[in-house]
């Protein structure tokens, strides 16, 4: 199995375009997890999803952020507008009994906001 | 408050050293994980624990939860260990709260 796979693996972009990120989980697993990282806050949950639904979207921290899972194996994050306290590294995990069981991170994308 | 503390914040030892995490949590709860991060960034469970003892190779994690700490244990550590250990935990839900990590560099 690949693995979790993440993309991109590196965004540079400017304050107030839209970026969007992607997370490909692995095959078999219902949970969807996806994380933010900063030097300030360390790792925090944004949203999780059970299979293909939100579940507990209170970590996104504002409105500009948006997360979808249209199937099983596809996920997106999406900020519009970015801004430059957006800049962290955005992790996705999977997992095939949420907390209780092994999670599978992802490479992460740095994202860097201008 | 659900609290995750984790200490030391840094620990530097040398090569062959017996090295201890913690880890302490403010309320009960159901599930606890360490993971492992590298210096290019990225994330590896170790060990998830709801009770007990787990080892894997040279590693070992624990957790009392009447005391509600854990500890993450490396023998013979070796500077591929280098690394941040992060500590996890559910507290009876679907999330997790992570402690600020230890960086651990293993020294030659």
């Amino acid at each position: 199995d690949a693995g979790v796979i993440q993309s991109p693996r590196h965004e540079v972009t400017e304050m107030g375009q839209e970026v969007t990120l992607r997370c490909k989980p692995i095959s078999g697993h219902d949970y969807l997890f996806w994380y933010r990282q900063t030097m300030m806050r360390g790792l925090e949950l944004l949203i999780y999803f059970n299979n293909n639904v939100p579940i507990d979207d209170s970590g996104m921290p504002e409105d500009r952020f948006s997360a979808k899972m249209p199937n099983a194996s596809f996920s997106t994050l999406k900020i519009q507008p970015s801004e430059p306290r957006d800049s962290a590294v955005y992790f996705c995990a999977s997992s095939t009994q949420g907390v209780v069981e092994t999670q599978y991170f992802g490479p992460g994308t740095r994202l860097l906001v201008l | 408050k659900n609290e995750v503390e984790q200490s030391p914040q840094n620990l530097t030892a040398q090569e062959g050293e017996f090295i201890t995490i913690n880890c302490s949590y403010s309320v009960g709860i159901s599930a606890l994980h360490w993971l492992q991060q590298h210096p290019g960034g990225g994330i590896v469970s170790l060990f998830m624990l709801s009770s007990g003892k787990k080892k894997h190779g040279r590693l070992i994690a624990t957790i009392n939860i009447q005391e509600k700490h854990s500890s993450l244990h490396i023998t013979a550590s070796h500077p591929r260990d280098s690394a941040v250990y992060i500590c996890a935990v559910s507290f009876g839900n679907e999330k997790l709260t992570f402690g600020t990590g230890t960086r651990l560099t293993i020294i030659p």
